[in-house]
Protein backbone atom coordinates (compact mmCIF):
# COMPACT_ATOMS: atom_id res chain seq x y z
CA UNK A 1 0.00 0.00 0.00
CA UNK A 2 1.67 3.38 -1.12
CA UNK A 3 -0.62 5.67 0.80
CA UNK A 4 -2.20 7.21 -2.12
CA UNK A 5 -6.41 8.24 -2.21
CA UNK A 6 -7.95 9.44 -4.96
CA UNK A 7 -11.11 11.37 -4.94
CA UNK A 8 -13.76 11.30 -6.48
CA UNK A 9 -13.48 7.27 -7.00
CA UNK A 10 -16.73 8.12 -9.65
CA UNK A 11 -18.29 10.87 -11.30
CA UNK A 12 -20.25 11.66 -14.64
CA UNK A 13 -20.40 15.17 -15.41
CA UNK A 14 -21.55 17.34 -18.19
CA UNK A 15 -19.45 18.46 -21.44
CA UNK A 16 -18.07 21.94 -20.79
CA UNK A 17 -18.11 21.85 -17.15
CA UNK A 18 -15.09 22.04 -15.19
CA UNK A 19 -13.90 18.63 -13.29
CA UNK A 20 -11.31 18.23 -10.80
CA UNK A 21 -9.50 15.17 -9.57
CA UNK A 22 -7.57 14.71 -6.09
CA UNK A 23 -4.58 12.73 -5.43
CA UNK A 24 -3.38 12.12 -1.55
CA UNK A 25 -0.78 10.83 -0.55
CA UNK A 26 0.70 10.28 2.99
CA UNK A 27 4.13 8.99 2.63
CA UNK A 28 5.93 12.71 1.85
CA UNK A 29 6.97 10.95 -2.10
CA UNK A 30 8.23 14.06 -4.05
CA UNK A 31 7.35 13.04 -7.36
CA UNK A 32 3.70 12.60 -8.40
CA UNK A 33 1.92 11.46 -11.57
CA UNK A 34 -1.60 11.51 -13.43
CA UNK A 35 -2.15 9.03 -16.11
CA UNK A 36 -4.88 8.12 -17.78
CA UNK A 37 -6.00 4.65 -19.08
CA UNK A 38 -8.25 3.90 -22.50
CA UNK A 39 -8.52 0.34 -24.39
CA UNK A 40 -5.91 0.05 -27.26
CA UNK A 41 -3.64 2.71 -25.79
CA UNK A 42 -2.49 1.25 -22.29
CA UNK A 43 -1.51 3.85 -19.41
CA UNK A 44 -0.41 7.42 -21.13
CA UNK A 45 1.16 10.35 -18.92
CA UNK A 46 -0.87 13.35 -18.73
CA UNK A 47 1.36 15.10 -16.33
CA UNK A 48 3.79 14.95 -13.40
CA UNK A 49 5.31 16.58 -10.48
CA UNK A 50 8.28 17.03 -9.44
CA UNK A 51 7.75 19.02 -6.03
CA UNK A 52 5.58 21.56 -4.28
CA UNK A 53 4.77 23.77 -7.20
CA UNK A 54 6.84 21.96 -9.69
CA UNK A 55 4.79 20.54 -12.33
CA UNK A 56 5.50 19.51 -16.15
CA UNK A 57 3.53 18.02 -19.41
CA UNK A 58 3.29 14.34 -19.94
CA UNK A 59 2.19 12.68 -23.36
CA UNK A 60 -1.45 13.84 -23.14
CA UNK A 61 -1.32 17.32 -21.37
CA UNK A 62 -3.89 19.20 -23.95
CA UNK A 63 -7.08 20.11 -21.85
CA UNK A 64 -5.99 19.17 -18.33
CA UNK A 65 -4.01 21.30 -15.81
CA UNK A 66 -2.39 20.56 -12.69
CA UNK A 67 -1.14 21.98 -9.25
CA UNK A 68 0.39 20.71 -6.18
CA UNK A 69 0.46 23.38 -3.49
CA UNK A 70 1.72 20.42 -0.86
CA UNK A 71 4.06 17.21 -1.74
CA UNK A 72 0.47 15.12 -0.26
CA UNK A 73 -1.70 16.57 -2.72
CA UNK A 74 -1.36 16.57 -7.08
CA UNK A 75 -4.95 17.77 -8.37
CA UNK A 76 -5.71 17.43 -11.46
CA UNK A 77 -7.82 19.36 -13.66
CA UNK A 78 -10.02 19.19 -16.63
CA UNK A 79 -10.91 23.22 -17.30
CA UNK A 80 -14.03 21.95 -20.12
CA UNK A 81 -14.52 18.33 -19.80
CA UNK A 82 -15.11 16.94 -23.44
CA UNK A 83 -16.57 13.51 -23.99
CA UNK A 84 -13.07 12.66 -25.28
CA UNK A 85 -11.78 13.39 -21.32
CA UNK A 86 -14.14 9.56 -20.72
CA UNK A 87 -11.68 7.74 -19.22
CA UNK A 88 -10.12 6.47 -15.63
CA UNK A 89 -7.92 8.61 -14.15
CA UNK A 90 -4.81 6.82 -12.30
CA UNK A 91 -2.63 9.03 -9.79
CA UNK A 92 0.93 7.74 -9.06
CA UNK A 93 3.97 8.28 -6.90
CA UNK A 94 7.55 7.10 -7.14
CA UNK A 95 10.06 5.15 -5.06
CA UNK A 96 13.25 5.01 -7.09
CA UNK A 97 12.49 3.68 -10.34
CA UNK A 98 9.18 1.86 -9.33
CA UNK A 99 5.82 3.41 -9.79
CA UNK A 100 2.63 2.71 -7.59
CA UNK A 101 -1.08 3.81 -8.69
CA UNK A 102 -4.30 4.90 -6.67
CA UNK A 103 -7.16 3.05 -6.71
CA UNK A 104 -8.36 4.92 -10.09
CA UNK A 105 -11.22 7.59 -10.73
CA UNK A 106 -13.69 6.51 -13.23
CA UNK A 107 -14.93 9.51 -15.33
CA UNK A 108 -17.74 9.71 -17.48
CA UNK A 109 -18.12 12.80 -19.86
CA UNK A 110 -21.92 12.74 -21.39
CA UNK B 1 5.44 2.78 -33.64
CA UNK B 2 4.52 2.15 -30.17
CA UNK B 3 7.27 2.40 -27.43
CA UNK B 4 6.21 -1.12 -26.15
CA UNK B 5 4.25 -3.76 -27.52
CA UNK B 6 2.67 -6.56 -26.51
CA UNK B 7 0.45 -9.45 -27.76
CA UNK B 8 -3.15 -8.23 -26.18
CA UNK B 9 -3.79 -12.15 -26.45
CA UNK B 10 -6.43 -13.15 -24.34
CA UNK B 11 -4.56 -16.51 -23.58
CA UNK B 12 -7.20 -19.03 -21.96
CA UNK B 13 -4.96 -21.67 -20.63
CA UNK B 14 -6.17 -24.47 -18.51
CA UNK B 15 -5.36 -24.94 -14.23
CA UNK B 16 -1.53 -25.63 -14.03
CA UNK B 17 -0.76 -24.89 -17.62
CA UNK B 18 2.64 -23.00 -18.12
CA UNK B 19 2.19 -19.70 -20.16
CA UNK B 20 4.53 -17.32 -21.88
CA UNK B 21 4.14 -13.40 -22.14
CA UNK B 22 6.42 -11.39 -24.58
CA UNK B 23 6.85 -7.43 -25.02
CA UNK B 24 9.29 -5.98 -27.08
CA UNK B 25 10.05 -2.20 -26.37
CA UNK B 26 11.81 -0.03 -28.90
CA UNK B 27 14.24 2.52 -27.42
CA UNK B 28 17.68 0.94 -26.61
CA UNK B 29 18.27 3.38 -23.91
CA UNK B 30 15.13 1.95 -21.40
CA UNK B 31 17.18 2.11 -18.24
CA UNK B 32 14.09 -0.32 -15.97
CA UNK B 33 11.63 -3.18 -16.69
CA UNK B 34 9.05 -4.63 -14.83
CA UNK B 35 5.73 -6.39 -15.34
CA UNK B 36 2.31 -5.00 -13.15
CA UNK B 37 -0.83 -7.16 -13.01
CA UNK B 38 -4.04 -5.42 -13.64
CA UNK B 39 -6.84 -6.74 -12.41
CA UNK B 40 -10.41 -5.78 -14.11
CA UNK B 41 -11.85 -2.40 -12.75
CA UNK B 42 -8.48 -2.04 -10.46
CA UNK B 43 -5.48 -0.18 -10.25
CA UNK B 44 -1.73 -2.22 -12.12
CA UNK B 45 -0.09 -3.62 -9.25
CA UNK B 46 3.96 -4.28 -9.55
CA UNK B 47 4.46 -8.11 -9.96
CA UNK B 48 7.76 -7.77 -10.40
CA UNK B 49 11.01 -6.00 -12.03
CA UNK B 50 12.87 -7.48 -14.48
CA UNK B 51 16.45 -7.99 -14.37
CA UNK B 52 19.31 -8.08 -16.97
CA UNK B 53 20.00 -11.71 -15.23
CA UNK B 54 16.34 -13.08 -15.06
CA UNK B 55 14.51 -13.45 -12.30
CA UNK B 56 12.16 -15.22 -10.54
CA UNK B 57 9.48 -14.85 -8.02
CA UNK B 58 7.75 -18.78 -6.71
CA UNK B 59 5.88 -19.49 -9.85
CA UNK B 60 7.03 -16.47 -12.06
CA UNK B 61 10.10 -15.89 -13.90
CA UNK B 62 11.14 -12.87 -15.73
CA UNK B 63 13.67 -12.34 -18.64
CA UNK B 64 15.48 -9.55 -20.01
CA UNK B 65 17.13 -9.38 -23.41
CA UNK B 66 18.65 -5.76 -24.07
CA UNK B 67 20.62 -7.06 -27.28
CA UNK B 68 16.91 -7.76 -28.77
CA UNK B 69 15.22 -5.61 -26.35
CA UNK B 70 12.77 -8.33 -25.48
CA UNK B 71 10.85 -9.03 -22.33
CA UNK B 72 9.28 -12.20 -20.89
CA UNK B 73 7.26 -13.15 -18.46
CA UNK B 74 6.48 -17.31 -17.71
CA UNK B 75 3.74 -18.07 -15.26
CA UNK B 76 4.24 -21.69 -14.44
CA UNK B 77 1.56 -24.09 -12.67
CA UNK B 78 -1.49 -21.64 -13.48
CA UNK B 79 -3.70 -20.97 -10.87
CA UNK B 80 -7.60 -19.71 -11.17
CA UNK B 81 -6.53 -16.05 -9.37
CA UNK B 82 -3.96 -15.50 -11.84
CA UNK B 83 -6.52 -14.56 -14.28
CA UNK B 84 -5.73 -10.83 -14.91
CA UNK B 85 -4.35 -8.20 -17.44
CA UNK B 86 -0.29 -8.36 -17.14
CA UNK B 87 1.29 -5.01 -18.37
CA UNK B 88 4.75 -4.84 -19.87
CA UNK B 89 6.54 -1.55 -18.20
CA UNK B 90 9.59 -0.10 -19.63
CA UNK B 91 11.47 3.15 -17.55
CA UNK B 92 13.60 5.51 -19.24
CA UNK B 93 14.31 7.68 -16.42
CA UNK B 94 15.02 11.04 -17.40
CA UNK B 95 16.63 14.03 -14.93
CA UNK B 96 15.32 12.06 -11.65
CA UNK B 97 11.72 11.64 -13.30
CA UNK B 98 10.81 8.72 -14.26
CA UNK B 99 9.23 8.39 -17.72
CA UNK B 100 7.59 4.93 -18.33
CA UNK B 101 5.65 3.21 -21.15
CA UNK B 102 2.96 0.69 -20.73
CA UNK B 103 1.83 -1.97 -23.41
CA UNK B 104 -1.75 -2.22 -23.63
CA UNK B 105 -0.89 -5.35 -21.40
CA UNK B 106 -1.81 -9.00 -21.98
CA UNK B 107 -5.33 -10.67 -21.18
CA UNK B 108 -5.02 -13.87 -19.30
CA UNK B 109 -7.98 -16.17 -18.59
CA UNK B 110 -7.25 -19.44 -16.76
CA UNK B 111 -9.44 -21.55 -16.71
CA UNK B 112 -10.86 -24.41 -14.35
Amino acid sequence: DAGITQSPRHKVTETGTPVTLRCHQTENHRYMYWYRQDPGHGLRLIHYSYGVKDTDKGEVSDGYSVSRSKTEDFLLTLESATSSQTSVYFCAISEGNTIYFGEGSWLTVV
Amino acid sequence: RKEVEQDPGPFNVPEGATVAFNCTYSNSASQSFFWYRQDCRKEPKLLMSVYSSGNEDGRFTAQLNRASQYISLLIRDSKLSDSATYLCVVNEVQTGANNLFFGTGTRLTVIP
